[in-house]
């Protein structure tokens, strides 16, 4: 099974830097996705991490340690159009060979103010 | 490319009646899912297709709630009888493969009354 864990809310101010942690367990650990909300809509995939490092994709980047069960997304030079839900998503190794399923944690309700 | 298509996108029904959500997922993609989604919640998987075959159904309730996809494509959820406490986001999400990154439909946001 898995073990999602993030913030429920965080608040930042336009321009400035936000960190959203996500810790996990789980067993068959194959990746982990961010994925961003806005109220009402879809989620939209952001980022993808399956070996340890930072990927960095223009204003966001997401970190992953595997040894430590820790993501983290980074938002950088926030806009107010950033304000929204942002989910951690866990992808790892269900029955049958080649298959797995993906999880997702909570989310974490990002509010940028002036 | 037309993304994932869900319908409808909302839907009021009276409890005890039953509800029927369909999915057009992405042209070429073999996974399919159906997530639920409470207000202020990560969305929670019910089913995942692989082609025409549901392979992980365990948080599916299965008293009341079904799901097919036929040939491999479109899939339709349906609940019957619907509960009060149904009153959720209805996700839909395909991916080229299991574990791919899922592109997510807009979603059918259920209320039972």
């Amino acid at each position: 099974g898995q073990n999602i864990d993030q913030p429920t809310e965080m608040t930042a101010t336009e321009g400035a830097i936000v960190q959203i942690n996500c810790t996990y367990q789980t067993s068959g650990f194959n990746g982990l996705f961010w994925y961003q909300q806005h109220a009402g809509e879809a989620p939209t995939f952001l980022s993808y991490n399956v070996l340890d490092g930072l990927e960095e994709k223009g204003r966001f980047s997401s970190f992953l340690s595997r040894s430590k069960g820790y993501s983290y997304l980074l938002l950088k030079e926030l806009q107010m159009k950033d304000s929204a839900s942002y989910l951690c998503a866990v992808r790892d190794s269900a029955s049958g060979a080649g298959s797995y399923q993906l999880t997702f944690g909570k989310g974490t309700k990002l509010s940028v103010i002036p | 490319e037309a993304g994932v298509v869900q319908s409808p996108r909302y839907k009021i029904i009276e409890k005890k009646q039953p509800v029927a959500f369909w999915c057009n997922p992405i042209s070429g993609h073999n996974t399919l899912y159906w997530y639920l989604q409470n207000l202020g919640q990560g969305p929670e998987l019910l089913i995942r297709y692989e082609n025409e075959e549901a392979v992980d159904d365990s948080q599916l309730p299965k008293d009341r709630f079904s799901a097919e996809r036929l040939k491999g494509v479109d899939s339709t959820l349906k609940i019957q009888p619907a509960e009060l406490g149904d009153s959720a986001v209805y996700l839909c999400a395909s991916s080229p493969w299991t574990g791919s990154e899922a592109f997510f439909g807009q979603g059918t946001r259920l209320t039972v009354v």
